[in-house]
């Protein structure tokens, strides 16, 4: 069980366009998803945590406008990386806590999706 | 502000060897957990143990385990009869109690487990 899927798992897009990320929980219901950016051999950056039904909150450094971010549903969060540069091309993953867990640390991630920007 | 370090950026170990990978933090925080998580080239995290910190016991799993030492902010992952499945990057990761779920991630360990 828990399992969190993304779509796609690579996506290649011309510059200025916009391109979005789905991140699902297959079997359960994520209260609070996350996203986050892997530079090649570097550690994930917190991007922004968003809870279900509300505004997504962002990192300091993270731009909202060009990472929108929404968590429509339980088991739904979508991101969207709107007129992306070549800068934005990355590592892109997504994680989620099994509703009432929410403090003992039962994080599920995604697969990943890879950004190239052309 | 919470930092993880994890000071080996590359390690390896010769199969069914035993290897012990480094990990500190800092944090004021009294009530927290410590995680180890696994990347492997298919690049899905994976939890591989979990600690609390108002345990003194250090955690198991398996060929996994943990020297969690509070006091000196340290927790190190210790892996038994080294794998070839083990070969990966290795994360630790703190995430404070009262807020639950937002990880802080040290830079990672890459481990190769050699034949």
């Amino acid at each position: 069980g828990a399992v969190v899927s993304q779509h796609p798992s690579w996506v290649i897009c011309k510059s200025g366009t916009s391109v979005k990320i789905e991140c699902r929980s297959l079997d359960f219901q994520a209260t609070t998803m996350f996203w986050y950016r892997q530079f090649p051999k570097q550690s994930l950056m917190l991007m922004a945590t968003s809870n279900e039904g509300s505004k997504a909150t962002y990192e300091q450094g993270v731009e909202k406008d060009k990472f929108l971010i929404n968590h429509a549903s339980l088991t739904l969060s979508t991101l969207t990386v709107t007129s992306a540069h070549p800068e934005d091309s990355s590592f892109y993953i997504c994680s989620a806590s099994v509703r009432g867990t929410s403090y003992t640390g039962e994080l599920f991630f995604g697969e990943g999706s890879r950004l190239t920007v052309l | 502000a919470q930092t993880v370090t994890q000071s080996q950026p590359e390690m390896s170990v010769q199969e069914a060897e035993t290897v012990t990978l480094s990990c500190t933090y800092d944090t004021s925080e009294s009530n927290y957990y410590l995680f180890w998580y696994k990347q492997p080239p298919s690049r899905q995290m994976i939890l591989v143990i979990r600690q609390e910190a108002y345990k003194q016991q250090n955690a198991t799993e398996n060929r996994f385990s943990v020297n969690f030492q509070k006091a000196a902010k340290s927790f190190s992952l210790k892996i038994s009869d080294s794998q070839l499945g083990d070969t990966a990057m290795y994360f630790c990761a703190f995430m404070k109690q009262i807020t639950g779920n937002q990880f802080y991630f040290g830079t990672g360990t890459s481990l190769t487990v050699i034949p």
